[in-house]
């Protein structure tokens, strides 16, 4: 299994472009994940979905947007890009949620850069 | 406000030489805390969940407790295959039904010489 694919693993956006961040996995998850991190800082939630159709804020969502049309694509829509949004861009699912919490499992990240 | 504090920042350790990494956290309520393993341009990989004070689970060289306030990583004999940020999340009553809603903290880099 491929588990959590990323793409693109890097990419240079100059201010004020748009890029969808492209995430898929294929365990048959519910649960989908955006996060970033930033150097020296732990991960922040940008958004979440618990099923298709499903979406929701995370703890840092403004200048993003998310769509789920089906089980196995969670793409992440960057409008307008600030250099704030300089970071690592993590997508993660998990199958289940608490109190019988699976774990998460996360892609490898895209690494993007706005100059 | 609910945080997770993670130290030290960085440890560098011996080939052999046993160590413990902290994490200690305030939230209103615990559901879960949970240990990931982050390798240079990766993503981070789970090791262990641990769900009320006095749980411990073993994995290979780690063995993770919780306590009330805090969890320990131990690593016994490390080698440097087990060089890695490993990074402390906690997952708190109040953030409702989605485990993706963890509070992270910031790692800890460990290096192992050999």
């Amino acid at each position: 299994n491929a588990g959590v694919t990323q793409t693109p693993k890097f990419r240079i956006l100059k201010i004020g472009q748009s890029m969808t961040l492209q995430c898929t996995q294929d365990m048959n998850h519910n649960y989908m994940y955006w996060y970033r991190q930033d150097p020296g800082m732990g991960l922040k939630l940008i958004y979440y979905s618990v099923g298709a159709g499903i979406t929701d804020k995370g703890e840092v969502p403004n200048g993003y947007n998310v769509s789920r049309s089906t089980t196995e694509d969670f793409p992440l829509r960057l409008e307008l890009a600030a250099p704030s949004q300089t970071s690592v861009y993590f997508c993660a699912s998990s199958y289940i949620s608490a109190p019988q919490s699976s774990p998460l499992h996360f892609g490898n990240g895209t690494r993007l850069t706005v100059t | 406000e609910d945080q997770v504090t993670q130290s030290p920042e960085a440890l560098r350790l011996q080939e052999g030489e046993s160590s413990s990494l902290n994490c200690s956290y305030t939230v209103s309520g615990l559901r879960g805390l949970f240990w990931y393993r982050q390798d240079p341009g990766k993503g981070p990989e789970f090791l262990f969940t641990l769900y009320s004070a006095g749980e411990e689970k073993e994995k290979e060289r780690l063995k993770a407790t919780l306590t009330k306030k805090e969890s320990f990583l131990h690593i016994t004999a490390p080698k440097p295959e087990d060089s890695a940020t490993y990074l402390c999340a906690v997952q708190a009553f109040n953030y409702g039904g989605s485990q993706g809603n963890l509070i992270f903290g910031k790692g800890t880099k460990l290096s192992v010489k050999p």
